[in-house]
């Protein structure tokens, strides 16, 4: 399966303040992901990262707050933008590789706490 | 979207038991699979099963696609198993991996 690698694993941000989460993958991939895991909940899917193109966000995550990059096959990255305290959560990058039948593998996450 | 329920939501083993963790879903799937997250937040993949059944050493899962389920058994339960379980499908309508609320597992010695 790929090697998935993202960064920072962790970090502490203040109130008000952006951070931006990269995803590198050690091989080219046909879908990204990110999904957010607040404190003792499950997984939500926030966009697909397209390449070369708009993400395409779920139902209650928009652009301004996530911004997504895409600018090759292997390489994504998400923005947590004007972070509050409810923005505390892992977010974790998710991909499908080619050939893979849809199989999702994900990266270590990058563990946020906003105070 | 597709509804994914899992249960028990907790389950306390004692070391070497075996125990078997359920997933129900509400539509045709093209993608189920079984992850166990560690303390540390890592998921790791353990099953792709949309249908059939699977085995890997101590850990196997059958889905049952036409009554939508799907279990996983862990047998011989040891402390490393601990974490939670979280089964994820793919509905047929809907191209994108729901979760469920998982099923959080403690092995204790």
């Amino acid at each position: 399966s790929a090697v998935i690698s993202q960064k920072p694993s962790r970090d502490i941000c203040q109130r008000g303040t952006s951070l931006t989460i990269q995803c590198q993958v050690d091989s080219q991939v046909t879908m990204m992901f990110w999904y957010r895991q607040q404190p003792g909940q499950s997984l939500t899917l926030i966009a697909t990262a397209n390449q070369g193109s708009e993400a395409t966000y779920e139902s209650g995550f928009v652009i301004d707050k996530f911004p997504i990059s895409r600018p090759n096959l292997t390489f994504s990255t998400l923005t947590v933008s004007n972070m509050s305290p409810e923005d505390s959560s892992i977010y974790l990058c998710s991909v499908e590789q080619s050939g893979s039948a849809g199989e999702l593998f994900f990266g270590e996450g990058s563990r946020l706490t906003v105070l | 979207g597709i509804q994914v329920e899992q249960s028990p939501p907790d389950l306390i083993l004692q070391e070497g038991a075996n125990s078997t963790l359920r997933c129900n879903f509400s539509d045709s799937v093209n993608n189920l699979q079984w992850f166990h997250q560690n303390p540390w937040g890592q998921l790791i993949n353990l099953f792709y099963i949309p249908s059939g059944t699977k085995q890997n050493g101590r850990l196997s899962a059958t889905t049952v696609a036409t009554e939508r389920y799907s279990l996983l058994y862990i047998s011989s339960s040891q402390t490393t198993d601990s974490g939670v379980y979280f089964c994820a499908v793919e509905s047929r309508r809907y191209s994108t991996l729901t979760f469920g609320k998982g099923t959080m597992l403690l092995v204790s010695p």
